[in-house]
């Protein structure tokens, strides 16, 4: 079974520049997640997609971020414009239901660096 | 909202050793509670997760976590270690539909 595919691995851009970042999910798994990893952190939801529709975008910084998830499959995040304070690891994660009992399955990450 | 404490941000220790890694949470309500593992450069994987039943859970490549509700503790726990247990350990909890992750633990093995 093939895991959660990103792209790309890393990035790096200029502050002001913006970045968009691409998650594949398992197949089959409705629940898309996508977390922010500041170094020396653990991971922070950003926001939480099922099928196609917004369960969670509580702590989604929206005047900048944005993310959407075509045809309830695979999922976008941008950023525009980026601030310095963006570098982390993006991370995309899915699960085959929405309940806090189902494992959430992660892909490699997309390590963002903004000079 | 529920929130995450990992009591040691570094653990250092020698190969074969024993390790305990931390967790408490705070909780008035019931929760799911889990442990990933992140290998340098990788995404996280699941150790192991405690939904219900016995407090003692077992995990991959050896880990085992007790859940302690009373002290609101999770605390994983690996007899002997390896060099390939190099890796950073997270805790985390989930209510209904959100998982909340703690800081991280580094755990560093030396032959």
């Amino acid at each position: 079974e093939a895991g959660v595919a990103q792209s790309p691995r890393y990035k790096i851009i200029e502050k002001r520049q913006s970045v968009a970042f691409w998650c594949n999910p398992i197949s089959g798994h409705a629940t898309l997640y996508w977390y922010q990893q500041i170094l020396g952190q653990g991971p922070k939801l950003l926001i939480q997609f099922q099928n196609n529709g917004v369960v969670d975008d509580s702590q989604l910084p929206k005047d900048r971020f944005s993310a959407e998830r075509l045809k309830g499959v695979d999922s976008t995040l941008k950023i525009q414009p980026a601030k310095l304070e963006d570098s982390a690891v993006y991370l995309c994660a899915s699960s085959l239901g929405i309940a806090g009992t189902d494992t959430q399955y992660f892909g490699p990450g997309t390590r963002l660096t903004v000079l | 909202a529920q929130s995450v404490t990992q009591l040691d941000s570094q653990v250092p220790v020698f190969e074969e050793a024993p390790v305990e890694l931390r967790c408490n949470y705070s909780s008035s309500v019931s929760v799911y509670l889990f442990w990933y593992v992140q290998y340098p450069n990788q995404g996280l994987q699941l150790l192991l997760k405690y939904l219900s039943g016995s407090t003692l859970v077992k995990g991959i490549n050896g880990f085992e976590a007790e859940f302690n509700k009373s002290q609101t503790s999770f605390h994983l726990r690996k007899p002997s270690v390896h060099i390939s247990d190099t890796a950073e350990y997270f805790c985390a909890v989930s209510d209904d539909y959100k998982l909340s992750f703690g800081a991280g633990t580094t755990v560093t093995v030396r032959a």
